[in-house]
């Protein structure tokens, strides 16, 4: 069964800082997928990575895979206050359709 | 841009009644789901469906759910008789193809009395 686990799953930072969001998962996968959420909110989707050593950057966020790894990382750089949200990792199992969600991050960046 | 749009944006119902949740995904995709999410919890996955059958499912997803695409355009999700435990926000997402991001829409609250 596969499990997908984040850590840490509540991060406050400053304004200005850096950070990362790790996302491990159990077994192989062949895509994962990182969707940020606001309260209240839907789910909106920053990233798709499908292959080892992919790296995908939108602007302050930039986020990379190492499937041999099983491991995702979201990094935040030179957070600001319009990046608080809760940052979710899910992962595709192979060939099938459906993603298991981690238990987010709850990111809340001070001003 | 195309969205998904979900209908009531928020649903209250006495315990043991049926409730339907619709959806109407964007136009060109072709894998539709259901997901569900507890207050302040993580999102879990319900089900999927593709050419006009369910392709997956959870073990959340018992005898008491099920889906339909009764036209080209609405996805719903029917709960026969529902427990207090239903109560969540209930996301649909559609995608064009299967390894494609799922987009969703902004989700039906659903509350059981």
């Amino acid at each position: 069964e596969l499990k997908v686990e984040q850590n840490p799953l509540f991060l406050s930072m400053q304004e200005g800082k850096n950070y990362t969001i790790y996302c491990n998962y159990s077994t192989t996968s062949d895509r994962l997928y990182w969707y940020r959420q606001d309260p209240g909110k839907s789910l909106e989707s920053l990233f798709v990575l499908l292959s080892n050593g992919a790296v995908k950057q939108e602007g302050r966020l930039m986020a990379s895979l190492d499937t041999k790894a099983r491991l995702s990382t979201l990094h935040i750089t030179a957070a600001v206050h319009d990046l608080s949200a809760t940052y979710f990792c899910a992962v595709g199992m192979n060939r099938d359709d459906k993603i298991i969600f981690g238990k987010g991050t709850r990111l809340h960046i001070l001003p | 841009e195309p969205e998904v749009t979900q209908t009531p944006s928020h649903q209250v119902t006495q315990m043991g009644q049926e409730v339907i949740l619709r959806c109407v995904p964007i136009s060109n995709h072709l894998y539709f789901y259901w997901y569900r999410q507890i207050l302040g919890q993580k999102v879990e996955f319900l089900v999927s469906f593709y050419n006009n059958e369910i392709s997956e499912k959870s073990e959340i997803f018992d005898d008491q759910f099920s889906v339909e695409r009764p036209d080209g355009s609405n996805f719903t999700l029917k709960i026969r008789s529902t427990k207090l435990e239903d109560s969540a926000m209930y996301f649909c997402a559609s995608g064009r193809q299967g390894n494609q991001p799922q987009h969703f829409g902004d989700g039906t609250r659903l509350s059981i009395l």
